[in-house]
């Protein structure tokens, strides 16, 4: 089946630092990808959805210059959160859907400790 | 969007068949019942979706309400490994001119296995 690869995996940062996150589709081309953010014992919350070569569409009360996406391909979306802090601790996940599918694809999921 | 209701928790002793079930009586005529499931530090994973018709995979059989009004997730023998959260989700489509594709997670209902 179709794969999503996410790294980090998990990451630690400073406060006040920038934490990129990839996200890939290894085995077919995404045309849309999707970035969640779920904190401990929550639901997934959708916080963008990022199209290859356009900007991205942020779910109400995302700031989008704090949660920066870029969708430069078919099969790389990365999300950049800029100057960490610690409420932005969380579990963040991606996903991505192929061009003829119905199933989303969920990457493994990046755990963010801002300290 | 449409929403769905389903019990905060269930238990199954391993090796028997576990029934979830899903109430969604505000779905649309063309909104797909999706199901994903996540286990623990780990992004969702797709189950199996359907329309109107019951549907059977190599994970799960889902059975549809004729009203379409509820649905019903069946594993057919629990495992341990089955051990998880799952979510029942009504696709949206937004009508975009990106033809843009949205799920939007609830609670789910977290499900454990008795060995």
């Amino acid at each position: 089946g179709a794969v999503v690869s996410q790294h980090p995996s998990r990451v630690i940062c400073k406060s006040g630092t920038s934490v990129k996150i990839e996200c890939r589709s290894l085995d077919f081309q995404a045309t849309t990808m999707f970035w969640y953010r779920q904190f401990p014992k929550q639901s997934l919350m959708l916080m963008a959805t990022s199209n290859e070569g356009s900007k991205a569409t942020y779910e109400q009360g995302v700031e989008k210059d704090k949660f920066l996406i870029n969708h430069a391909s078919l099969t790389l979306s990365t999300l950049t959160v800029t100057s960490a802090h610690p409420e932005d601790s969380s579990f963040y996940i991606c996903s991505a859907r192929d061009m003829t599918g119905e199933k989303l694809f969920f990457g493994s999921g990046t755990q963010l400790s801002v300290l | 969007d449409a929403k769905t209701t389903q019990p905060n928790s269930m238990e199954s002793n391993e090796e028997e068949p576990v029934h979830l079930p899903c109430n969604h009586s505000t779905i649309s005529g063309t909104d797909y019942i999706h199901w994903y499931r996540q286990l623990p530090s780990q992004g969702p994973e797709y189950v199996i979706h359907g329309l109107t018709s019951n549907v059977n995979n190599r994970m799960a059989s889902l059975a549809i309400a004729e009203d379409r009004k509820s649905s019903t997730l069946i594993l057919h023998r629990a495992t341990l490994r089955d051990a998880a959260v799952y979510y029942c989700i009504l696709r949206a489509m937004a009508y975009s001119g990106a033809g843009s594709y949205q799920l939007t997670f609830g609670k789910g209902t977290k499900l454990s296995v008795i060995p």
